[in-house]
């Protein structure tokens, strides 16, 4: 168990609908970041928030969003699905969002995987 | 635009032989690197990083090398053992102000045979 809860495991829906994807960061992390792994690709990044606040944005579409709540779990809302955005999607978190030394080590949930029909 | 490149999507090795996994990179920002290692229905969990101030760096059955001048790391597994079967990806961080995400390759999977 990694300290990093991710839910649900798994989700099929419809194309057009709307889900959300819940993320609890490891005790004391203060960092989440959300990335999405479809078929044959590696993991890509999405967003990353920071204490509530949004640090971050990579290759995250218009029909999706994120926040991150007082207590620091986060959120993935996504919206008009469609077939392509089936994929697993996994939360990560970090003790930091900043510059200090060393490697900033994610620590990564079991995912979420999301089948689009 | 792949700034992380894993180009081999598979590897096959023998119990008790070396597993060299290769990644090479395109950014001269990245400041660190880092490898994971991910079972089916796990997310992936840390195994060894390296500054990009370091050439070489060792845990236990694991080092990991850097060559910065070619842009290439590689990950040695010493011996092999069954239980390293799984997928590796190679990650790098930007430092500098403002997020620390990483940047993933797309992984090579590794078996090991007994």
């Amino acid at each position: 168990d990694s300290g990093v809860t991710q839910t649900p495991k798994h989700l099929i829906t419809a194309t057009g609908q709307r889900v959300t994807l819940r993320c609890s960061p490891r005790s004391g992390d203060l960092s989440v970041y959300w990335y999405q792994q479809s078929l044959d690709q590696g993991l890509q990044f999405l967003i990353q928030y920071y204490n509530g606040e949004e640090r971050a944005k990579g290759n995250i579409l218009e029909r999706f969003s994120a926040q991150q709540f007082p207590d620091l779990h986060s959120e993935l809302n996504l919206s008009s699905l469609e077939l392509g955005d089936s994929a697993l999607y996994f939360c990560a978190s970090s003790a930091r969002g900043q510059a200090v030394s060393g490697a900033n080590v994610l620590t990564f949930g079991a995912g979420s995987r999301l089948t689009v029909l | 635009d792949q700034q992380v490149k894993q180009n081999s999507p598979s590897l096959s090795v023998q119990e008790g032989r070396i597993s060299i996994l290769n990644c090479d990179y395109t950014n001269s920002m990245f400041d660190y690197f880092l490898w994971y290692k991910k079972y089916p229905a796990e997310g992936p969990t840390f195994l060894i990083s390296i500054s990009s101030i370091k050439d070489k760096n060792e845990d236990g059955r694991f080092t990991v090398f850097l060559n910065k001048s070619a842009k290439h790391l590689s990950l040695h597994i010493v011996p092999s053992q069954p239980g390293d079967s799984a997928v590796y990806f190679c990650a790098a961080s930007k430092g500098g102000a403002g997020s620390y995400q990483l940047t993933f390759g797309k992984g090579t999977k590794l078996s090991v045979i007994p």
